[in-house]
């Protein structure tokens, strides 16, 4: 099955350093790769969407100069988190939807496990 | 610390059980709904989805009702089991391209053996 990787796992950073997290397609090409956001007992919450080749999508109230990303390649997203704060501590999730794939159905998208983010 | 207010709804059963899951949405035009599991430390996984033509669709063990009247949808595991605990969010497209996905607040399966 199609499977998303995500590195690190986990990351501890002190208050103003910048992190970057990759988000790999290991045996399909993804064209949009999306992250995700998610704090303890809390849904996930979209960021952003990562576009190939093209400046990424982010939602109202996501920063875009705070968490920039960059999709170079079709297997490839990486999300740097600028000027780490502790309230960026957070569960950061990416998904990669199949570029072979089309039409209706959600099943072609495929999570990472995540990647834990903790700033001191 | 927690903020007051947020709260993941917990459904405790025993092992053997049947579990419902319960997730309302509010949009009537919604047509297109998934069910994820996300256990412990990991990202979400497929389980099971449903088209607003259908009343209900069934996988192994699991079957998701989809009642359109009172926009309601909900997610059945039969014979639950220690490795069905964990959280259980349903999601929706976010829009008609059907290329972002938006996530109910979630519940969370404890399964005791």
């Amino acid at each position: 099955g199609a499977v998303v990787s995500q590195h690190p796992s986990r990351v501890i950073c002190k208050s103003g350093t910048s992190v970057k997290i990759e988000c790999r397609s290991l045996d399909f090409q993804a064209t949009t790769m999306f992250w995700y956001r998610q704090f303890p007992k809390q849904s996930l919450m979209l960021m952003a969407t990562s576009n190939e080749g093209s400046k990424a999508t982010y939602e109202q109230g996501v920063e875009k100069d705070k968490f920039l990303i960059n999709h170079a390649s079709l297997t490839l997203s990486t999300l740097t988190v600028t000027s780490a704060h502790p309230e960026d501590s957070s569960f950061y999730i990416c998904s990669a939807r199949d570029a072979a794939t089309s039409g209706y159905s959600y099943n072609e998208q495929f999570f990472g496990p995540g990647t834990r983010l903790t700033v001191l | 610390g927690e903020s007051v207010g947020l709260h993941l709804p917990t459904l405790s059963v025993q092992e053997g059980d049947n579990s419902i899951i319960n997730c309302a949405y509010s949009n009537s035009a919604s047509d297109y709904f998934i069910w994820y599991k996300q256990e412990s430390g990991k990202g979400p996984q497929f389980i099971i989805d449903i088209r607003s033509n259908m009343d209900k669709r069934q996988g192994q063990r699991v079957t998701v009702l989809l009642n359109k009247t009172v926009k309601h949808l909900s997610l059945q595991i039969a014979a639950t089991q220690p490795g069905d605990s964990a959280v259980y969010f349903c999601a929706e497209p976010m829009n008609s391209g059907y290329s972002t996905l938006t996530f109910g607040k979630g519940t969370m399966l404890l399964v005791s053996p």
